[in-house]
């Protein structure tokens, strides 16, 4: 199984859409868990931190499953402005300057 | 614009050269990281320096070797590289550890050997 997991993609999805991202990870004792935003040929970019109880921020919500170990990141009313790749990024507990990303779920926004 | 300035942007390199990349940071960050980025890939950590000292090293090969000469630049000095070590290397920095904060990336080198 890898450390992180993700759907690669791509989702094609209209504007004004909701959409939803899953991440599996393996480590159950990973302890921060974070989303990366990517655009093409460019540097990622920290999107949101996860939390236990779940985050939201503007149109972007962000949920933790500790149980079942998965991240999950829901966008509701898809701009085209939002296609990118978006990383699942955990950390490894042995280290803490040590974070492993996920292979990245593309979106794609059309109008 | 990033707080994170690498540099070159781009770099050609033959299998001999002898290169260098650079980065440099001035947010205060304690902890600096290379990573590695192959095309539709996620990056991978190379190394990685807190308060100026190697505390990772991700079995990079020894043609990569990492310096810090102070605590807001960090050097990847390249040698005798091979054409799959083409990619983009990220520099990147944080606060403390990367476990409780964000990473700031550079925008990237983007090298190719040939």
């Amino acid at each position: 199984r890898k450390e992180v997991e993700q759907d690669p993609g791509p989702f094609n999805v209209p504007e004004g859409a909701t959409v939803a991202f899953n991440c599996t990870y393996s480590n159950s004792a990973s302890q921060s868990f974070f989303w990366y935003r990517q655009d093409c040929r460019k540097e990622p970019k920290l999107l949101m931190s996860v939390y236990s109880s779940g985050n939201e921020d503007g149109r972007f919500t962000a949920q933790l499953n500790r149980a079942s170990q998965y991240i999950s990141l829901l966008i509701r009313d898809s701009k085209l402005s939002d296609s990118a790749t978006y990383l699942c990024v955990v950390n490894w507990v042995d280290s803490s300057y040590k974070l492993i990303f996920g292979s990245g779920t593309r979106l794609l926004v059309r109008p | 614009d990033t707080e994170v300035t690498q540099t070159p942007k781009h770099l050609v390199m033959g299998m001999t050269n002898k290169k260098s990349l650079k980065c440099e940071q001035h947010m205060g960050h304690r902890a600096m990281y290379w990573y590695k980025q192959k095309a539709k890939k996620p990056p991978e950590l190379m190394f990685v320096y807190s308060y100026e000292k190697l505390s990772i090293n991700e079995s990079v090969p020894s043609r990569f070797s990492p310096e810090c000469p102070n605590s807001s630049l960090l050097n990847l000095h390249l040698h005798a590289l091979q054409p799959e070590d083409s990619a983009l290397y990220l520099c990147a920095s944080s606060q403390e550890g990367a476990q409780t904060g964000e990473l700031f990336f550079g925008e990237g080198s983007r090298l190719t050997v040939l």
